[in-house]
């Protein structure tokens, strides 16, 4: 069964001060892994989708990187606008399911 | 590109009723995909679309939730004799067929008393 786990769950971070959002997963054979931003009370907003080991992606203060077991998202010299739950996704390969598996969240609070 | 919507975005309705909800995915987008999203967890997969194929069924969907694609464009997804535990966010994505990526609705709160 696949496998996600994000943490730390809940972050709080001064601006301006750099930090790393942890995704770990499990999956029989990565497809693709999604990073999401929710703001409270709406839908998830997408922000990168990562294929393979090695890849990273970047969104103006935000980098996702990729390995073999986890990944991770960079948040650099942070604003009070960039507070919101970030969320990771994982969607196996085998079995031709296009079901991604969602983590439970972090949620990151940047305090001017 | 008009995004994904979602229609009621809130619906407050007493228990053993029945309810309705639409969505409205990307004009191109051939896949939809219903979630259930309660407070501090992620979205929880329901059910999917491909055109207007039931491809999918989480096995936590009971008999009292239906899902219906007649025209492979919008969705309605249909809760019979709500209970309280059926009190979440209901949130709707679609995709085009090759791209993984799923993009989400703004979703629709349901709260039942």
């Amino acid at each position: 069964e696949d496998q996600v786990t994000q943490s730390p769950e809940a972050l709080r971070l001064q601006e301006g001060e750099s930090s790393s959002l942890n995704c770990s997963y499990t999956v029989s054979g990565l497809r693709g892994l999604f990073w999401y931003r929710q703001d409270p009370g709406k839908g998830p907003e997408f922000l990168f989708t990562l294929y393979s080991a090695g890849e990273e992606k970047e969104k103006e203060r935000l980098k996702a990187t990729l390995t073999k077991k986890e990944s991770f998202l960079h948040i650099t010299a942070p604003k009070p606008e960039d507070s919101a739950t970030y969320l990771c996704a994982v969607q196996a390969g085998s079995g031709g399911s296009y079901i991604p598996t969602f983590g439970r969240g972090t949620s990151l609070i940047v305090h001017p | 590109d008009t995004g994904v919507s979602q229609d009621p975005r809130h619906k407050i309705t007493k228990r053993g009723q029945n309810v309705t909800f639409r969505c409205d995915p990307i004009s191109e987008h051939n896949r939809l995909y219903w979630y259930r999203q309660t407070l501090g967890q992620g979205p929880e997969f329901l059910t999917y679309f491909q055109n207007e194929a039931q491809l999918e069924k989480s096995r936590l969907l009971s008999d009292r939730f239906s899902a219906e694609r007649p025209k492979g464009s919008f969705s309605t997804l249909e809760i019979q004799r709500t209970e309280q535990g059926d009190s979440a966010m209901y949130l709707c994505a679609s995709s085009s067929s090759g791209k993984e990526t799923q993009y989400f609705g703004p979703g629709t709160r349901l709260l039942v008393l």
